[in-house]
């Protein structure tokens, strides 16, 4: 079965820019997707089809996708961002979600 | 604003049935451009996909949980179901049902608040 392996903590100081990986098989053939998930609450759309913002989600978020890795950036990080985000990529008809990263802002 | 609310049982007993109904409201089950997930996320780890369902019934499921799962839609109640046999400690978990979008490329754009099932006799 399809695989997406994301690290599982990453840090970053406020004002630096962020990047969290995700791994798969040629993932660049296929769409990648990131969500954001706080403490307590759902997680919600902040990338899809690789670099598109959805309404609502600050510029700062940006993302790329080629060869084995999807890339989600965020730039400017601010101590809202600290949370856990989770690439998503569809394999076929079935969902594949990578193991989530702990965004730490300190 | 399109909003989705899980309902069910906090509780059931092992080896019984999971049942969990998502209800759609501020907008229609039966869009063509979207349709709709079961995802569960047990606490403190990661986003389990359990299955779609598109609102003509077609269904996909996770391969790891396909034998248990059964997932149905009720247009005219604007509501999609699932259902999990055969449930063990491992079910255990915080259910979101969530809205896929075609129109940005299948990803997952409006989720549930989540309902949490504890299996437990």
């Amino acid at each position: 079965s399809y695989e997406l392996t994301q690290p599982p903590s990453v840090s970053v100081s406020p004002g630096q820019t962020a990047s969290i990986t995700c791994s798969g098989d040629k993932l660049g053939d296929k769409y990648a997707s990131w969500y954001q998930q706080k403490p307590g609450q759902s997680p919600v759309l902040v990338i899809y089809q690789d670099n598109k913002r959805p309404s609502g989600i600050p510029e700062r978020f940006s993302g790329s996708n080629s060869g084995d890795t999807a890339t989600l950036t965020i730039s400017g990080t601010q101590a809202m961002d600290e949370a856990d985000y989770y690439c998503q990529a569809w394999d076929s008809s079935t969902v594949v979600f990578g193991g989530g990263t702990k965004l730490t802002v300190l | 604003q399109l909003q989705l609310q899980e309902s069910g049982p906090g509780l059931v007993k092992p080896s019984e049935t999971l049942s969990l109904t998502c209800t759609v409201s501020g907008g229609s089950i039966s869009s063509n451009t979207y349709f709709w997930g079961w995802i569960r996320q047990p606490p403190g780890t990661g986003l389990e996909w359990i299955g779609n369902i598109y609102h003509t019934g077609t269904t996909y499921y996770n391969p790891s949980l396909k034998s248990r799962v059964t997932m149905s839609v009720d247009t005219s109640k604007n509501q999609f179901s699932l259902k999990l046999s055969s449930v063990t400690a491992a079910d255990t978990t915080l259910y979101y049902c969530a809205r896929i979008s075609g129109t940005k490329n299948d990803a997952f754009d409006i989720w549930g608040q989540g309902t949490m099932v504890t299996v437990s006799s």
